[in-house]
């Protein structure tokens, strides 16, 4: 079964950092490009990150240039997203998700919240 | 604000037939694929439509996409109570680099 699993989430406070991972499962990891995507609560859905197959092409939304990184490990097949300097406003479900170039985001992980708070 | 302006909301009876517009620009819809995922309440997204007007695998044809010019739309003919949710219109933005959402439209079915 085709399938991505994220874990990592949890409450942080402010100013502090977080590593989300998401192992996928069901198909060839590295040939695809992989995609953070975050809905904050009652919100709706944010790209956040792109990282190219072999992992030499990073993609990022202004809001968290400099503090967010997005990584892959082909051999684990996982991908992940350090999270720094959070703010109130990165309080958010974030979901990982298989990017098939033209045909979009056609596997979605079922999502791991992230709660930055004092 | 959203790059991509959907309405926030569109209802229909059930067999209706419902559509949902998305607005853009010549940096993303103009020049560029628009998909369309449904999220059903408390799940992840699921794609419904990509390449503007293909349907994925399992997707019922009841659903249908169309694009023209810098706008696009989704509609649903035949609507189903099970079809409730809300519905994002996407596309890549070559300004700004990055992927665009709407902001979302929540379908009710009354």
């Amino acid at each position: 079964e085709v399938q991505l699993v994220e874990s990592g989430g949890g409450l942080v406070q402010p100013g502090g950092s977080l590593r989300l991972s998401c192992t996928a499962s069901g198909f060839n990891f590295s040939s695809y490009w992989m995609t953070w995507v975050r809905q904050a609560p009652g919100k709706g859905l944010e790209w956040v990150a792109d990282i190219k197959e072999d992992g030499s092409e990073e993609l990022y939304v202004d809001p968290v240039k400099g503090r967010f990184t997005i990584s892959r490990d082909n051999a684990q097949k996982s991908l992940y997203l350090q999270m720094n300097s959070l703010r109130a406003e990165d309080t958010a479900v974030y979901y990982c998700a298989r990017d098939s170039n033209v045909i979009g985001l056609d596997i979605w992980g079922q999502g791991t919240m992230v709660t930055v708070s004092s | 604000q959203s790059v991509l302006t959907q309405p926030p909301s569109a209802s229909g009876t059930p067999g209706q037939r419902v559509t949902i517009s998305c607005s853009g620009s010549s940096s993303n819809i103009g020049n560029n694929f628009v998909y369309w995922y449904q999220q059903l309440p408390g799940t992840a997204p699921k794609l419904l439509i990509h390449n503007n007007n293909q349907r994925p695998s399992g997707v019922p044809d009841r659903f249908s996409g169309s694009k023209s010019g810098t706008s696009a739309s989704l509609a649903i003919s035949g609507l189903r109570s099970e079809d409730e949710a809300d519905f994002y219109c996407a596309a890549w933005d070559d300004s700004l680099r990055a992927l665009v959402f709407g902001r979302g439209t929540k379908v009710t079915a009354l």
